[in-house]
């Protein structure tokens, strides 16, 4: 079946760092979503992204969908310690509305 | 205030019996979806809706049961059939547009624990 690829699996940085991450996938997507889970808690859906090529911002994140539509990137710019959390991706393809996920990111944010 | 709500936040069963767990949405959203989240996985989907009255099975359906008989509602039921129950359970609910998903939220999420 469809797969996405999040690596690694954790990553720790400094308050006030830049971070990428990037979902790869062998499959094409029509959308992209990315989210924000904290412990336990839902997902929080941050960014959602329906054309390749596509480059979305909310606040200090940006998004993109990319060009061969089998992957997406997602930047923090000047991270906070309130960034810390795990940061899924997810694509869709198709008329179906089910969702594929990556297994996330751990991001830690040291002060 | 519009969302998903999942009750109870916690719950706790013995081994053998059925658990029913509650999703309501009040966003009008055609489609809902119920996941299970193991430590250090991602989201499995177990059952998913797209219309009232109507649902399909995702990948890890075996010992789940789902219904669908009001848009705003989609109880999942974790049977004594489900070898490990232990999991966080989340729902989820869509807009679906012409060319297919728009977006999906989720609720909060019940921690169920079967001992």
């Amino acid at each position: 079946g469809q797969q996405l690829n999040q690596s690694p699996q954790s990553m720790f940085i400094q308050e006030g760092e830049d971070v990428s991450m990037n979902c790869t996938s062998s499959s094409i997507f029509n959308t992209w979503l990315w989210y924000k889970q904290e412990p336990g808690e839902g997902p929080v859906l941050l960014i959602a992204l329906y054309k390749a090529g596509e480059l979305t911002s909310n606040g200090r994140l940006t998004a993109q969908f990319g060009i061969t539509r089998k992957d997406s990137f997602l930047n923090i710019s000047a991270s906070i310690p309130s960034d810390v959390g795990i940061y899924f991706c997810a694509g869709q393809s198709g008329a179906n509305s089910k969702l594929t996920f990556g297994k996330g990111i751990t991001l830690s944010v040291r002060p | 205030d519009g969302g998903i709500t999942q009750s109870p936040k916690y719950l706790f069963r013995k081994e053998g019996q059925n658990v029913t767990l509650s999703c309501e949405q009040n966003l009008n959203h055609d489609a809902m979806y119920w996941y299970r989240q193991d430590p250090g996985q991602g989201l499995r989907l177990i059952y998913y809706s797209q219309i009232v009255n109507d649902f399909q099975k995702g990948d890890i359906a075996e010992g789940y049961s789902v219904s669908r008989e009001k848009k705003e509602s989609f109880p999942l039921t974790v049977t004594s059939a489900q070898k490990n129950p232990t999991a966080f359970y989340l729902c989820a609910s869509s807009i679906i547009g012409k060319t297919g998903l728009v977006q999906q939220y989720f609720g909060p999420g019940t921690r169920l624990t079967v001992t």
